[in-house]
């Protein structure tokens, strides 16, 4: 049963590109969150989502960030003309919640740097 | 404000012995709280789950305590292993409805053989 699956597993933009991050689940789980760590910090929420909707993106900054789960295929976290301040490692975690209990399992990670 | 301390940054033990991390937390009403392990370049590995009606949760040679009248839960590694060196990560999920996880800072054991 493969885990949760992230690509790329490093990504490198310039300051004003755009990049573009994808999850997949856990085969059954229909929960995704994006989690940023910057180095030396802890993991920090960004965006909740299941498929087709967003339930929480309270943590995702306004401009910019933007994500989505569509019915079919992965879960995507877009950042729009990144800035240095973007560099960090993105992580995505799915869970299969059933009202209790919410394991979140995490995937490798994408270290994206900005030039 | 909401805080999730995990002591001590770094911590270095002999291999055999029982290492002791610790995570604190402040105005959150955690409804469980979970242990992960993180080796560098790597995601989050889920280790144990304690809810807040649970004391103690055991699993090999792993143990989570959970105070909730201290606000602080313990993670202790029996018989330590050099392989056992990561940072460990505690993170809660608080009570107001919100399905995201709260991290800590995390805390870096090395083992040493």
């Amino acid at each position: 049963n493969a885990g949760v699956m992230q690509n790329p597993r490093h990504l490198v933009r310039r300051r004003g590109q755009e990049a573009r991050l994808r999850c997949s689940p856990m085969k059954g789980h229909s929960h995704v969150y994006w989690y940023r760590q910057l180095p030396e910090e802890g993991l920090k929420f960004m965006v909740y989502l299941q498929k087709e909707n967003i339930i929480d993106e309270s943590g995702m900054p306004k401009e910019r960030f933007s994500a989505e789960f569509p019915k079919e295929g992965p879960s995507i976290l877009r950042i729009q003309q990144v800035v240095r301040g973007d560099s960090a490692a993105y992580f995505c975690a799915s869970s299969s919640y059933n009202g209790g209990t919410d394991t979140q399992y995490f995937g490798p990670g994408t270290r994206l740097t900005v030039l | 404000s909401q805080k999730i301390e995990q002591n001590s940054e770094a911590l270095n033990i002999q291999e055999g012995k029982t290492a002791t991390l610790t995570c604190n937390y402040t105005n959150y009403s955690p409804a469980y709280l979970q242990w992960y392990r993180q080796d560098p370049g790597r995601g989050p590995v889920f280790l144990l789950l304690i809810r807040e009606n649970e004391k103690e949760k055991r699993k090999e040679r792993l143990k989570v305590t959970f105070d909730t009248t201290l606000k602080q839960s313990l993670f202790h590694i029996t018989a330590s292993q050099p392989a056992d060196s990561a940072t460990y990560l505690c993170a809660l999920l608080d009570q107001t409805g919100a399905n995201n996880l709260f991290f800590g800072t995390g805390t870096r054991l090395t083992v040493i053989p």
